[in-house]
């Protein structure tokens, strides 16, 4: 199956750095999504982006499906960012299609 | 909130036993996903269906099953549990059943803990 790999497992920041997340998928998608699972367990969806950048207020990201990657940015981070940052893709393989395929998750830590 | 529903929030049970985990999705969406996080495994997913037909299976043990109802909403079946079945159960929904553009929305999740 496909391999998602996220960098790095853990990330620990004070407030106002910027950070960026990392996410490597070893064949091609037709789908990849982003979530934040905050630290009562609930996954939120923060980008659905298979190819192409996107923005949402302090959150950026960035897939070049080409290359196998995307990238999550975080500029001036809070403490309500820490959480487990998940990205999750969709390929094609024939039974494949539909179910999500995630990685192991970046750990973000931001203190005040 | 996503618009998922997810009952109950916490469930804790004795080995052996069997319970149900209950999902309504989004208005609209017709598919239903069930994805199981544990510490080993992460986020695995399950089992999907898409109006009331099981459309993709994944790592499901045999012990559990599924179904979607007509008016869309979805159970997962859990029986015979074991201490390793104690895991974080989440339902997704998405608009369609197999295409592109169609992501998926997560419920607030189950947490279940056998002992």
């Amino acid at each position: 199956g496909i391999q998602v790999e996220q960098s790095p497992p853990d990330l620990i920041l004070q407030e106002g750095a910027n950070s960026t997340l990392r996410c490597n998928f070893s064949d091609s998608v037709n789908n990849l999504q982003w979530f934040h699972q905050n630290p009562w367990g609930q996954l939120i969806n923060l980008f659905y982006i298979p190819s192409g950048t996107k923005q949402n207020g302090r959150l950026s990201a960035t897939t070049v499906a080409t290359e196998r990657y995307s990238l999550l940015y975080i500029s001036s981070s809070q403490t309500t960012d820490s959480g487990v940052y998940f990205c999750a893709v969709e390929y094609d393989r024939g039974s494949t299609l539909g179910r999500l395929y995630f990685g192991r998750g970046t750990q973000l830590t931001v203190w005040p | 909130d996503s618009g998922v529903t997810q009952t109950p929030k916490h469930l804790i049970t004795a080995t052996g036993q069997r319970v149900t985990l209950r999902c309504s999705p989004r208005s609209g969406d017709l598919s239903v996903y069930w994805y199981q996080q544990s510490l080993d495994q992460g986020l695995q997913f399950l089992i999907q269906y898409y109006n009331g037909e099981e459309r993709a299976k994944g790592n499901i043990l045999e012990r559990f099953s599924a179904q979607q109802f007509p008016d869309l909403h979805s159970e997962l079946n859990l029986s015979s549990l074991e201490l390793g079945d104690s895991a974080l159960y989440f339902c997704a929904s998405s608009p369609f059943g197999v295409r592109s553009y169609n992501e998926q929305f997560f419920g607030p999740g189950t947490r279940l803990t056998v002992l």
